[in-house]
């Protein structure tokens, strides 16, 4: 069936400081979105990349979509505290949105 | 954006007995809707595709007579965990598609004694 693997499980990282999470599909996807769960909460969607090797940014996160549409990567400068929270990568085949593991990302003030 | 209403938040039931867990798109019409299941610190696992007017698919390995989903319009999906037992115990979360977005409900807690 269709994965998506995420790497890294858990990031902590010090105010100020960059962060980075990876996803790859072993298939080509339609798509891929990102979202974001604080502890407790839901899922909130972030982005979606739709197109070979799209770059978004939203302030300081920007996002990659590979040339191959198998990867995608969510890219944060200069980490805040309110920047804690579980990212999500999901990815589309079809109408199924299937979730990458998650990066837990913690940051020290 | 939209908004996916779900409820119970949380929900604490006897072994055996049946839960059931609404989820509504409060202010857009949803087709389709999906059901997530979410072990602490794992990941949304997805349960179901629920299909307004017609039968859900299930994803391998989901028990389909345990997990009763149930789409009979367009703005509400339910599903009912049949006889519960501890295992059960998790977090569900329900998700509507409005154009290219997915808006997911609150979640609800369900904990199985």
């Amino acid at each position: 069936g269709q994965q998506v693997m995420q790497i890294p499980q858990y990031q902590h990282v010090q105010e100020g400081e960059d962060f980075t999470t990876y996803c790859n599909s072993s298939t080509t996807l339609s798509n891929i979105q990102w979202y974001k769960q604080r502890p407790g909460g839901h899922p909130v969607f972030l982005i979606q990349l739709v197109k070979s090797g799209e770059v978004k940014k939203q302030k300081r996160l920007t996002f990659q979509f590979g040339e191959a549409k198998k990867n995608s990567s969510l890219h944060i400068t200069a980490t805040q505290t309110t920047d804690v929270g579980t990212y999500f990568c999901a990815g589309q085949w079809g109408n199924k949105l299937v979730f990458g593991a998650g990066t837990i990302l913690r940051v020290k003030s | 954006g939209a908004v996916v209403s779900q409820h119970p938040s949380w929900v604490i039931c006897k072994s055996g007995t049946s839960v059931k867990i609404e989820c509504r798109s409060l202010d857009f019409q949803a087709t389709t809707m999906f059901w997530y299941r979410q072990f602490p610190k794992q990941s949304l696992m997805l349960m179901a595709t629920s299909n307004e007017g017609s039968k859900a698919t299930y994803e391998q390995g989901v028990e389909k007579d345990k997990f009763l989903i149930n789409h009979a319009s367009l703005t509400l999906s339910t599903l009912t965990v049949t006889s519960a037992h501890p295992e059960d115990s998790s977090f569900y979360i329900c998700s509507a598609r409005q154009a290219t977005e997915a808006f997911f409900g609150q979640g609800t807690r369900l904990t199985v004694v």
